[in-house]
């Protein structure tokens, strides 16, 4: 089966710092380009970041440019999003999801979420 | 970045009712847009890529239509699981960006 599971989420303070990570299976990980994408409270989608098959090409939202940083390990089919100095506006539903070019660049995978929550 | 609104924001519908979203993207995307589905707690789910190709699995009641900036998702005979939030997405340009959503309600 084809499958994203994130985990890594939790209460952290503002300035404090989370890893998330998305574990892959049922497909060729490295093959793919993956993005992260929130979701605050009650709140539409909104792309975070992305990352090529090789992590030559990585690109940030301008919300967590400086901030965040997306990774990948491969060799054990795994994304990351390293999130530093977090702030309130950051506390969201994080997704990692896949895209494929037989879907027009459509996210047609998308993991179960991880919940963050900035709080004092 | 290319802007999405989608209209109406929610709709009320009843079991067996023909349903349809709209989503206009503030620059052409040719058919560049991806349609999902969102239910209350879950993830986000892929109906309709390529503006109007049904994704693997996904009934045939639902389609969706358009291209250049003006697209629609359409829910023929309503079902109790189709009760959820709907969101457009373009991939034509870099950043992908998404409408607002759409909720679907039980009238």
């Amino acid at each position: 089966e084809v499958q994203l599971v994130e985990s890594g989420g939790g209460l952290v303070q503002p300035g404090g710092s989370l890893r998330l990570s998305c574990a892959a299976s049922g497909f060729t990980f490295s093959n793919y380009w993956m993005h992260w994408v929130r979701q605050a409270p009650g709140k539409g989608l909104v792309w975070v970041s992305r990352i090529n098959s090789d992590e030559t090409v990585i690109n940030y939202a301008d919300s967590v440019r400086g901030r965040f940083t997306i990774s990948r390990d491969n060799a054990k089919n795994t994304l990351y999003l390293q999130m530093n100095s977090l702030r309130a506006e950051d506390t969201a539903v994080y997704y990692c999801a896949r895209i494929t070019v037989t879907r027009d660049d459509a996210f047609d995978i998308w993991g179960q979420g991880t919940m963050v929550t900035v709080s004092s | 970045d290319i802007q999405m609104t989608q209209s109406p924001s929610s709709v009320s519908a009843s079991v067996g009712d023909r349903v349809t979203i709209t989503c206009r993207a503030s620059q052409v995307i040719s058919s560049w847009l991806a349609w999902y589905q969102q239910r209350p707690g879950k993830a986000p789910k892929l109906l309709i890529y390529g503006a109007s190709s049904l994704q693997n699995g996904v009934p045939s009641r639902f389609s969706g239509s358009g291209s250049g900036t003006d697209f629609t998702l359409t829910i023929t005979s309503l079902q109790p699981e189709d009760f959820a939030t709907y969101y457009c997405q373009q991939s034509n340009s870099f950043p992908p960006t998404f409408g607002q959503g759409t909720k679907v309600q039980i009238k």
